[in-house]
């Protein structure tokens, strides 16, 4: 199975940041990386599939960048709504494995 | 409206059988792979299992491997995990969710709520 790498594993930033969040994959994956964020108590929602394509209905804030090996989610102006978990996946291969996730808290 | 609803969760004890079920309405279900995912508490997220679109392929994480079964109904858009010898490290909250294939990549694009199943004495 492929593993994933995130780092940082939390951080915390405030209302209005620019915040980075970096995932890497234990072999190529060309662009078949997928990011979602998970609320407290709730199910995991999709925000970014094939690296940089937005998911339908999440907000323009949200970017991301890579290819290979090493993948980054962006966002930009975090919203109060922002401070979750984060989570890549590679969707190269099945089976789907997870990034251990980043905890984004409030500064 | 798209709906995946999980069911069949609760408490039961080391060594016990739990059965649960998924049932999925307003998308296609018959021609998608599905997985189960879990996540214990505090923790992160892990797939467990997942099936091919005619349950004729399935796999299963190594930590479950010959004490779950992962199998579907495409005639009632039903999805089953049947969970044996469970242990207190199977604690979790267990989604089922939709794989979608698209721009060449594979991705869950709709999750069910989440059942929460505890395994104590």
């Amino acid at each position: 199975d492929i593993q994933m790498t995130q780092s940082p594993s939390s951080l915390s930033a405030s209302v209005g940041d620019r915040v980075t969040i970096t995932c890497r994959a234990s072999q190529s994956i060309s662009r078949s990386l997928n990011w979602y964020q998970q609320r407290q108590g709730r199910a995991p929602n999709l925000l970014i599939y094939a690296a940089s394509s937005l998911q339908s209905g999440v907000p323009s804030r949200f970017s991301g960048s890579g290819s290979g090996t090493e993948f980054t989610l962006t966002i930009t102006s975090l919203q109060p709504e922002d401070f979750a978990t984060y989570y890549c996946q590679q969707g190269y291969s099945h089976p789907l494995t997870f990034g251990q996730g980043t905890r984004l808290e409030i500064k | 409206q798209v709906q995946l609803v999980e069911s069949g969760g609760g408490v039961v004890q080391p060594g016990r059988s739990l059965r649960l079920s998924c049932a999925v309405s307003g998308l296609p279900f018959g021609s998608h792979l599905m997985y189960w995912v879990r996540q214990a508490p505090g923790k992160g997220l892990e797939w467990v299992a997942r099936i091919s679109y005619d349950g004729s392929n399935d796999r299963y994480t190594d930590s479950v491997k010959g004490r779950f079964t992962i199998s579907r109904d495409n005639s009632k858009n039903l999805l089953y995990l049947q969970m044996n010898s469970l242990r207190a490290e199977d604690t979790a909250i267990y989604y089922c969710a939709r794989d979608l294939y698209n721009s060449g990549v594979d991705y869950l694009d709709y999750w069910g709520q989440g059942n929460l199943v505890t395994v104590s004495s």
